[in-house]
C-alpha cells in the first residue's frame, strides 16, 4: 500500500513564526502536492512538484514556499505564519499515470 | 475553464437506502475521473477511478460509479447505506493540460439517518 506520512497531526504556532510541514511518501512517486482545506472552500492547491528540486505554484501560493531536495520528501514552509493560515493541510503524492493522487492524514495547523 | 460540480453540499439518506451522489464535469479531452472519501479529521482515500476502460467502475466499500460521456456525469452510488458511510465525498477530474493535477469538486457531506 502507498503510504504518505505527515510530520504532525496537530500543530499550534504563533503569528510570525516560521513553520515547516513535512511530508514523506514511500512509493517512489514523481509528483507531490500540498493542499489546504477550509470549510466551504474545498481543496485548494498551494504548490506541487513533479521532480526533485522542481516546483510549480498552484492556485494559492502566496505566503508559502516549498522544498523538494529528495524524491520522497516534500516540505511546505510558512515563512511568517499568520492567523489566516489556520487550516487543514493535506499532502499527496502520485504518478503521472492517470493523475491519481494518494493522501496523507493531514496536519491541522492553528496560528494564534 | 474546467470544472467539477457536485450537486448538494449535504445529502441525507436513511440507513439501508440507496446512496446517490452526483458529479458533473467539464473537459475538452477524455478525462480520468475519481471519487475520494474523507472521514472526519483524516486525509482523503481513493474510492474508485475511471481511466477509460469499463464505464461502470466498482470501488471499495460497495460503492460504484458510472461514466456517462453524453451527460458528462460520474455519479457515485451504493445500493444500501450504512452508518459507517457518513463522510465527505469528493469528485475530481484530471486537468486536461496537465499530467499531474486534478480539478476538485466542492465536496458532498453524506449524512446517514438511523
Amino acid at each position: 500500500d502507498v503510504k504518505v506520512t505527515q510530520s504532525s497531526r496537530y500543530l499550534v504556532k504563533r503569528t510570525g513564526e516560521k513553520v515547516f510541514l513535512e511530508c514523506v511518501q514511500d512509493m517512489d512517486h514523481e509528483n507531490m502536492f500540498w493542499y489546504r482545506q477550509d470549510p466551504g472552500l474545498g481543496l485548494r492547491l498551494i504548490y506541487f512538484s513533479y521532480d526533485v528540486k522542481m516546483k510549480e505554484k498552484g492556485d494559492i501560493p502566496e505566503g508559502y514556499s516549498v522544498s523538494r531536495e529528495k524524491k520522497e520528501r516534500f516540505s511546505l514552509i510558512l515563512e511568517s505564519a499568520s492567523t489566516n493560515q489556520t487550516s487543514m493541510y493535506l499532502c499527496a503524492s502520485g504518478r503521472t499515470e492517470y493523475n491519481e493522487q494518494f493522501f496523507g492524514p493531514g496536519t491541522r495547523l492553528t496560528v494564534l | 475553464a474546467q470544472s467539477v460540480t457536485q450537486l448538494g453540499s449535504h445529502v441525507s439518506v436513511s440507513e439501508g437506502a440507496l446512496v446517490l451522489l452526483r458529479c458533473n464535469y467539464s473537459s475538452s479531452v477524455p478525462p480520468y475521473l475519481f471519487w475520494y472519501v474523507q472521514y472526519p479529521n483524516q486525509g482523503l482515500q481513493l474510492l474508485l477511478k475511471y481511466t477509460s476502460a469499463a464505464t461502470l467502475v466498482k470501488g471499495i466499500n460497495g460503492f460504484e460509479a458510472e461514466f456517462k460521456k453524453s451527460e458528462t456525469s460520474f455519479h457515485l452510488t451504493k445500493p444500501s447505506a450504512h452508518m459507517s458511510d457518513a463522510a465527505e465525498y469528493f469528485c475530481a477530474v484530471s486537468k486536461s493540460d496537465s499530467n499531474y493535477q486534478l480539478i476538485w469538486g466542492a465536496g458532498t457531506k453524506l449524512i446517514i439517518k438511523p
